[in-house]
């Protein structure tokens, strides 16, 4: 039973280009949140998504970022026109059934470079 | 404002004592969450308890909850070197599951 993949596990950019993040959640999990973590900080939450569906994007930026995780496929969290303020950890984090009592598990990370 | 908030920033032991690390939040909550984090790895999981829970065991942890002073322990005791890593609270207080982390705790065991 694999676990929450993440791919590329390390991208780098340049200042002006698009970084596309990948996220494959746990096998029969259909609720993906992904979280951004700056050197030495905690991770802060960016977006919740169901199958087809953003449930709470509170903490998305409101420009240059977007996710989606369709119906087929992984979820993305794709950022428009990096900068290098984008530089972090990427983690996203997948559960069943959406109950907060229920434990999310997280995916080893993307690592963006933004040079 | 950062709804968790941990002590000691950093904490360096030595092998086989007892660690100890503290969080605080502000809002109520459906549940805290431990996890722990290797240097430059993902998050591993390591404790949950709920709201109406007071103390949580599960092997060499032991977590604490006082929501009058919202407010939890983590306790690793006969630490080892290979605990040695960011120790990160987080709190659940919406209905959608959304975690709130802390800034984390750096521990350091020597061998």
């Amino acid at each position: 039973n694999a676990g929450v993949m993440q791919n590329p596990r390390h991208l780098v950019r340049r200042r002006g280009q698009e970084a596309r993040l990948r996220c494959s959640p746990m096998k029969g999990h259909s609720h993906v949140y992904w979280y951004r973590q700056l050197p030495e900080e905690g991770l802060k939450f960016m977006v919740y998504l169901q199958k087809e569906n953003i449930i709470d994007e509170s903490g998305m930026p409101k420009e240059r970022f977007s996710a989606e995780f369709p119906k087929e496929g992984p979820s993305i969290l794709r950022i428009q026109q990096v900068v290098r303020g984008d530089s972090a950890a990427y983690f996203c984090a997948s559960l069943d059934s959406g109950r907060s009592t229920d434990t999310q598990y997280f995916g080893p990370g993307t690592r963006l470079t933004v040079l | 404002s950062q709804q968790g908030e941990e002590d000691p920033q950093a904490l360096s032991i030595q092998e086989g004592e007892n660690a100890t690390m503290n969080c605080s939040y502000k809002t109520s909550i459906n549940n805290l969450q431990w996890y722990r984090q290797n240097s430059g790895r993902g998050l591993v999981h390591l404790i949950l308890i709920r709201s109406n829970e007071r103390e949580k065991h599960s092997g060499r942890l032991r977590v604490t909850l006082d929501t009058s002073k919202k407010s939890s322990s983590l306790l690793i005791t006969a630490s080892r070197a290979a605990d040695t890593a960011s120790y990160f609270c987080a709190t659940d207080s919406s209905n959608t599951g959304k975690l709130i982390f802390g800034q984390g705790t750096t521990l350091q065991v020597k061998p």
